[in-house]
């Protein structure tokens, strides 16, 4: 157990919805990532948060938010989504210090 | 350039044999360099990692060899167990203070045939 956690791990939905992922890090972790991997992909970087603000973008589509929460909480908000969208969808938190991210097991997304 | 190139896709190897992976970066800012496992329905965890300070880092059956004149890293399986079998990714980031984002390789299947 990593210690992160990601609700919900399994989610079905049609084109055009939104969808929101949620993501708990590691007691402590200020960091958050949130990576997509596609069937026989690696793993495509989306965005940082750290402390509630973000850091970094990676390739994120316009139709994709994300915020993180006082709580250190983030959320990967997914909307108008296409058949390509379905994908595990997952989330990270890091030790500052040493550099390791620590994954959670990942949200599941089917897009029909 | 941030990208990562790995290789191969794809390794099977028989049980008791050596696994060897492959990784190649461009950046010469990045000064952590990471293998990660992942087991299907799982998510990746940290296998064993190395800075550009060392040449190589042995923890159990496992070790990292880097050469930082070539941008180039590689892990070593040793004795390698079909219970190795899953998919490593290598990655690269550089420094931060608010952490960095890891740069991912393209993933390497592993079969360990019994």
């Amino acid at each position: 157990d990593s210690g992160v956690t990601q609700t919900p791990k399994h989610l079905i939905t049609a084109t055009g919805q939104r969808v929101t992922l949620r993501c708990s890090p590691r007691s402590g972790d200020l960091s958050v990532y949130w990576y997509q991997q596609s069937l026989d992909q690696g793993l495509q970087f989306l965005i940082q948060y750290y402390n509630g603000e973000e850091r970094a973008k990676g390739n994120i589509l316009e139709r994709f938010s994300a915020q993180q929460f006082p709580d250190l909480h983030s959320e990967l908000n997914l909307s108008s989504l296409e058949l390509g969208d379905s994908a595990l969808y997952f989330c990270a938190s890091s030790v500052v210090q040493t550099g390791e991210l620590f994954f959670g097991e990942g949200s599941r997304l089917t897009v029909l | 350039q941030q990208q990562v190139k790995q290789s191969p896709q794809s390794l099977i190897v028989q049980k008791g044999g050596i696994s060897i992976i492959n990784c190649a970066y461009e950046n010469t800012a990045f000064d952590y360099f990471p293998w990660y496992q992942q087991f299907p329905g799982k998510g990746p965890a940290l296998l064993i990692a190395i800075r550009p300070d060392v040449s190589e880092k042995k923890e159990g059956r496992f070790t990292i060899s880097f050469n930082k004149s070539a941008k180039q890293f590689s892990l070593h399986i040793m004795d390698s167990q079909p219970g190795d079998s899953a998919t490593y990714f290598c990655a690269a980031s550089g420094s931060g203070t608010s952490g960095s984002r890891l740069t991912f390789g393209e993933g390497t299947q592993l079969t360990v045939n019994p």
